[in-house]
């Protein structure tokens, strides 16, 4: 198994408040990904990370922001959490994003289950 | 519509069927992606395929790029292989990967 662990595994709060979900890597991959995964929709990409400092939007960043200062880890910040942010966030990784003939296959780690109330 | 289709949503079957899952594309794509979600939560990655067919035990997979198309097969399914199949593909484009909704598989003993 790649080693991915994230952090916490669940947690519950309350809106309004800032949330920072961390995930944490030992294989030196350079490409880091936060997903949320939801009922009734496939797994939707956050954000995701090139390198350290270096990171881009996914098609549900609104009201998440990331952050990369080491290859290992790839922090998910939610600035004031609301109640639709409620889901299980999946940190991914993978060696390359798939450009010519890069390997982009992706290895996940076990999820965070958060609640909003 | 979805670019990544997957079919059927749901598939319950006896143990020992032949099972297959579709997946359908529609765009232009590098690669395509199987996933397995356990009823646990965790995901992995079983197969990565950009032309021709894969084996792994008692998975297969097999890519047709003329038709866009992509198909999982267990053989002699057992009720361990119960979980969520999800089907993903890399958009050649932008390198974004497309994710499926995933089929949800039920193997009864």
């Amino acid at each position: 198994d790649a080693g991915i662990t994230q952090s916490p595994r669940h947690k519950v709060t309350e809106t309004g408040t800032p949330v920072t979900l961390r995930c944490h890597q030992t294989e030196n991959h350079r490409y880091m990904y936060w997903y949320r995964q939801d009922p009734g929709h496939g797994l939707r990409l956050i954000h995701y990370s090139y390198g350290v400092k270096d990171t881009d939007k996914g098609e549900v960043s609104d009201g998440y922001s990331v952050s990369r200062s080491k290859t290992e880890d790839f922090l998910l910040t939610l600035e004031s959490a609301t109640s639709s942010q409620t889901s299980v966030y999946f940190c991914a990784i993978s060696e390359s994003r798939g450009s010519g003939s890069g390997n982009n296959e992706q290895f996940f780690g076990p999820g965070t289950r958060l609640t909003v109330l | 519509k979805n670019e990544v289709e997957q079919s059927p949503q749901n598939l319950t079957a006896q143990e020992g069927e032949f099972i297959t899952i579709n997946c359908s594309y529609s765009v232009g794509i590098s690669a395509l992606h199987w996933l397995q979600q356990h009823p646990g939560g965790g995901i992995v990655s079983l197969f990565m395929l950009s032309s021709g067919k894969k084996k792994h035990g008692r998975l297969i997979a097999t890519i047709n790029i003329q038709e866009k198309h992509s198909s999982l097969h267990i053989t002699a399914s057992h009720p361990r292989d119960s979980a969520v199949y999800i089907c993903a593909a890399t958009m050649d484009s932008n390198y974004q990967l497309i994710w499926g909704a995933g089929t949800k598989l039920i193997i009864k003993p």
